[in-house]
């Protein structure tokens, strides 16, 4: 059973450049979850994707944007990069079962903003 | 806004001791859930226990528990007969009850476990 899966394992982009992320989920699940995760911080929610449609979103400005797929998988866009953007960006996915979304990480994409 | 909150940046401990690692967090919700998660150096974020705010029994997992002393809104992570493998960052995690299910994490313990 794969679990969550990233792509790339690592990026290097300068300022102004735009980015995109991508995000299988684990086998079976149907929901996807960003986090980004600063140097020595823990992860902040970026937002979260069920259904093709944005559910929910975290304190992040709009160059911070995404798409689910018809299969459950997603990717996450920044344009407009800053050198702040510079992180691990890590994608968890989850099925709502009985109440508690347990969520499955993937192990990041590190991007650097030069 | 709920927040959590851990106040030990770095800890060590030696092989086969036990070591406790803390967490607060602040919440006005009845309906919740707490984690501790594990993220070694080769950074992929491991689910290492979880609690239900609505239980009053501490969860186990083998060598890891949790003393969840809901008043007080503390949730620390006991971690018996320390291993090697056990060294990595440590983070406490809240979850709103419901449809959101968004992780709300703390700033992590690093955890260095001494031959």
């Amino acid at each position: 059973d794969a679990g969550v899966t990233q792509s790339p394992t690592h990026l290097i982009k300068t300022r102004g450049q735009q980015v995109t992320l991508r995000c299988s989920p684990k086998s079976g699940h149907d929901t996807v979850s960003w986090y980004q995760q600063a140097l020595g911080q823990g992860p902040q929610f970026i937002f979260q994707y069920y259904e093709e449609e944005e559910r929910q979103r975290g304190n992040f400005p709009d160059r911070f944007s995404g798409h689910q797929f018809p299969n459950y998988s997603s990717e996450l866009n920044v344009n407009a990069l800053l050198l702040g953007d510079s992180a691990l960006y890590l994608c968890a996915s989850s099925l709502v079962r009985g109440g508690l979304d347990e969520q499955f990480f993937g192990p990041g994409t590190r991007l650097t903003v030069l | 806004a709920q927040t959590v909150t851990q106040s030990q940046p770095e800890m060590s401990v030696q092989e086969a001791e036990t070591v406790t690692l803390s967490c607060t967090y602040d919440t006005s919700e009845n309906n919740y859930y707490l984690f501790w998660y594990k993220q070694p150096p080769s950074r992929q974020m491991i689910l290492v226990i979880r609690q239900e705010a609505y239980k009053q029994q501490n969860a186990t997992e083998n060598r890891f528990s949790v003393n969840f002393q809901k008043a007080a809104k503390s949730f620390s992570l006991k971690i018996s007969d320390s291993q090697l493998g056990d060294t990595a960052m440590y983070f406490c995690a809240f979850m709103k009850g419901g449809a959101t299910n968004k992780l709300i994490f703390g700033t992590g313990t690093l955890l260095a476990v001494q031959p």
